[in-house]
C-alpha cells in the first residue's frame, strides 16, 4: 500500500518558537495532501489543503500566517506552526492523495507539544 | 449540526462478538464513505472504501451504505483483542479537484475484551 511518512513524530518546543513537520509521501506522487489537528477524544479537524506547486487553501477560522504551509514537490509537503503557544499543543496529522486515486493515505501524526 | 454525527462510545464487547458501528450524515452530497482504524497516538490507517450506496465485504469486515437514510456502517465479525482502537468513519463528495476533502466522525472507541 502507499506510504506516507511524517516527521517528527514526537516534538517539544517553547512558546514562541516555530517547528517544522514533514509530510512525505514514500512510493507514489501526491499532487494534493491535506492537514488536520486532532485534540484528545475528538476527531480529526481539516485545517488546509496544499497542492503542489500553488498556495494551500486554509479552512475557516485557521490562521494562515500562524500555520505555514509549503508543497515544494509531489513527495513533500510542510506545516510549520509559527510562534507556537500552549493552546498549539495538538496532534497534527497530515494526509496524501495519489495523483491517480481517490483514497487518502495518512501520515503517523506528529504530537506537538508546547511549553 | 455537524455533518458527519458518530457515537463516540466507548463500546465495550467480549472477544468473537459480532461489533456494529453508525455513522449519520446531513450532507447528500457524499459519495465517497471510508472507515479508519486509530491506534492511540497513530494515524489513521483506511480499512474499508465505498462509492455510492451498497455493500463491501473484506475478511472481517462489512462496510454498508445505505444513501437513502444518510446512514453508514461498519460491522466486524469475530470481533479479537487487537480490533480495539478508535473507529473513524470519514466521508466526502465530488467537489471536481478536492475529492478527498474528508469530513470525519468523532470515532468510536473500541475495546474487545478478551
Amino acid at each position: 500500500g502507499a506510504v506516507v511518512s511524517q516527521h517528527p513524530s514526537r516534538v517539544i518546543c517553547k512558546s514562541g518558537t516555530s517547528v517544522k513537520i514533514e509530510c512525505r509521501s514514500l512510493d507514489f506522487q501526491a499532487t494534493t495532501m491535506f492537514w488536520y489537528r486532532q485534540f484528545p477524544k475528538q476527531s480529526l479537524m481539516l485545517m488546509a489543503t496544499s497542492n503542489e506547486g500553488s498556495k494551500a487553501t486554509y479552512e475557516q477560522g485557521v490562521e494562515k500566517d500562524k500555520f505555514l504551509i509549503n508543497h515544494a514537490s509531489l513527495t513533500l509537503s510542510t506545516l510549520t506552526v509559527t510562534s507556537a503557544h500552549p493552546e498549539d499543543s495538538s496532534f497534527y496529522i497530515c494526509s496524501a492523495d495519489r495523483v491517480s486515486g481517490t483514497e487518502a493515505f495518512f501520515g503517523q501524526g506528529t504530537r506537538l507539544t508546547v511549553v | 449540526q455537524k455533518e458527519v454525527e458518530q457515537d463516540p462510545g466507548p463500546l465495550s464487547v467480549p472477544e468473537g462478538a459480532i461489533v456494529s458501528l453508525n455513522c449519520t450524515y446531513s450532507n447528500s452530497a457524499f459519495q465517497y464513505f471510508m472507515w479508519y482504524r486509530q491506534y492511540s497516538r497513530k494515524g489513521p490507517e483506511l480499512l474499508m472504501y465505498t462509492y455510492s450506496s451498497g455493500n463491501k465485504e473484506d475478511g472481517r469486515f462489512t462496510a454498508q451504505v445505505d444513501k437513502s437514510s444518510k446512514y453508514i456502517s461498519l460491522f466486524i465479525r469475530d470481533s479479537q483483542p487487537s480490533d480495539s482502537a478508535t473507529y473513524l468513519c470519514a466521508m466526502s463528495a465530488d467537489y471536481g479537484g478536492a475529492t478527498n476533502k474528508l469530513i470525519f466522525g468523532t470515532g468510536t472507541l473500541l475495546a474487545v475484551q478478551p
